[in-house]
């Protein structure tokens, strides 16, 4: 089955500055890498998600790219602000399978 | 609000004890999903129901007992749990499933349970 790896698990950048999350998955055949926000006490939301045929997707400050030859996918958070803070996870549907398989989980802070 | 409400929020229960946990999605989805959610673990997916059909089964103990009566809700249902079994369930659900389909998932709020 698919397996999803997510660095770092916690990350700290100042207020105003960029942050970048990595993932990689291990099944080739995987086509759907989304990703997610986590607040507390709510369920992951998600924030964009990117298919096997594109190799980089932007929506405002949020951009994601796939690199399907060395199979990883990065999260690229731009200017961030306060409200950034939350877990992120990453995820694939690997090739055959019809739920997700996530990645551990990043805890951004956004330092004022 | 996601579209997806999940009951109760909130629940502590023996090991002895038998309960239910409901999902209910109002998005119009024909699929739904349970993942269980432990500390400084991944979401876990548990199973995948599609137009009422169960398709996925992720090697999840028998004292986990799913049902979906119609596309809207999904139940699980609990019985004999280990305090190993405490964690946060999410319900999610989707258009459709399967490889050529990209279909996002929508979480619910989950419920927090807890086993004693």
């Amino acid at each position: 089955g698919e397996n999803v790896e997510q660095h770092p698990s916690t990350l700290s950048v100042q207020e105003g500055d960029s942050a970048v999350i990595k993932c990689t998955y291990s099944d080739s055949a995987s086509n759907y890498f989304p990703w997610y926000k986590q607040e507390l006490g709510k369920g992951p939301q998600l924030i964009i998600d990117i298919r096997s045929n594109v190799g980089e997707k932007k929506d405002q400050r949020i951009a994601v790219t796939l690199n399907k030859t060395a199979k990883h996918f990065s999260l690229h958070i731009t200017e961030t602000q306060p409200e950034d803070s939350a877990v992120y996870f990453c995820a694939a549907r690997g090739g055959g399978a019809d739920g997700l398989t996530f990645g551990k989980g990043t805890h951004l802070i956004i330092q004022p | 609000e996601t579209g997806v409400t999940q009951t109760p929020r909130h629940l502590v229960m023996g090991m002895t004890n038998k309960k239910s946990l409901k999902c209910e999605q109002h998005l119009g989805h024909n699929a739904m999903y349970w993942y269980k959610q432990s500390a400084k673990k991944p979401l876990e997916l548990m199973f995948v129901y599609n137009f009422k059909e169960q398709t996925e089964n992720n090697s999840v103990p028998s004292r986990f007992s799913p049902e979906c009566p119609n596309s809207s809700h999904l139940f699980l249902h609990l019985h004999t749990l280990q305090p190993e079994d405490s964690a946060l369930y999410l319900c999610a659900s989707s258009q459709g499933i399967g490889p050529s389909s990209y279909n996002e998932q929508f979480f619910g709020p989950g419920t927090r349970l807890t086993v004693l």
